[in-house]
């Protein structure tokens, strides 16, 4: 079975564009989490969606913002971007988005912004 | 505030030697820990999830334990494959926002 997938792999941005990152979850999994890794740090949470709703949102501007679809794949969006952003963004999908639940992550999308 | 402290922050190990990663945390209300080990450049790969003080859970070389301020990753007899960073997180009751730790990486040389 396939696992989380991500899109693009890499991403090279200059400051003020705009991003949007693509997330499918594992067959099956309801929820997608979103997170951000900058280096040498742990993942940081950004988004939790469940059925289409938002269920978490971490401290994180208003710049990002994300959306879940139907078929529960999901686009996480970045807009002005800032040199900051510049990081590791991880998708990370789970059956029900209840706490305790497992989630599974994807291999991330590097993003860089010069 | 909820925290996650990780300890060390990187670890040189023969291969063979055997050791302990430990990982203390704070959260009011522990609903799950969960251990992951990542690779440089990539996603985060699923290693335990522990639900209760006493609990333990094996794979491989590895085995994770937990009490009720801290988990352990015990390493038996690591090989240079197991070099990577592990990475620890916890999730309270209240919220579904997970918390990591900055991990530990580990580094076995052969």
């Amino acid at each position: 079975d396939a696992g989380v997938t991500q899109s693009p792999t890499h991403l090279i941005k200059t400051r003020g564009q705009h991003v949007t990152l693509r997330c499918s979850p594992i067959s099956g999994h309801k929820s997608v989490s979103w997170y951000q890794q900058v280096l040498g740090q742990g993942p940081q949470f950004i988004f939790q969606y469940y059925e289409k709703e938002e269920r978490g949102r971490g401290n994180f501007p208003d710049r990002f913002s994300a959306r879940q679809f139907p078929n529960y794949s999901s686009e996480l969006n970045v807009n002005a971007l800032l040199l900051g952003d510049s990081a590791l963004y991880l998708c990370a999908s789970s059956l029900a988005g209840v706490a305790g639940d497992t989630q599974y992550f994807g291999p991330g999308t590097r993003l860089t912004v010069l | 505030e909820d925290q996650v402290t990780q300890s060390p922050e990187a670890l040189r190990l023969q291969e063979g030697e055997s050791s302990s990663l430990n990982c203390s945390y704070t959260v009011s209300g522990l609903r799950g820990l969960f251990w992951y080990r990542q690779d440089p450049g990539k996603g985060p790969e699923f290693l335990f999830t522990l639900y209760s003080a006493g609990e333990e859970k094996e794979k491989e070389r590895l085995k994770a334990t937990l009490t009720k301020k801290e988990s352990f990753l015990h390493i038996t007899a690591p090989k240079p494959e197991d070099s990577a960073t592990y990475l620890c997180a916890v999730q309270a009751y209240r919220d579904d926002k997970i918390i990591f730790g900055k991990g530990t990486r580990l580094h076995i040389l052969p």
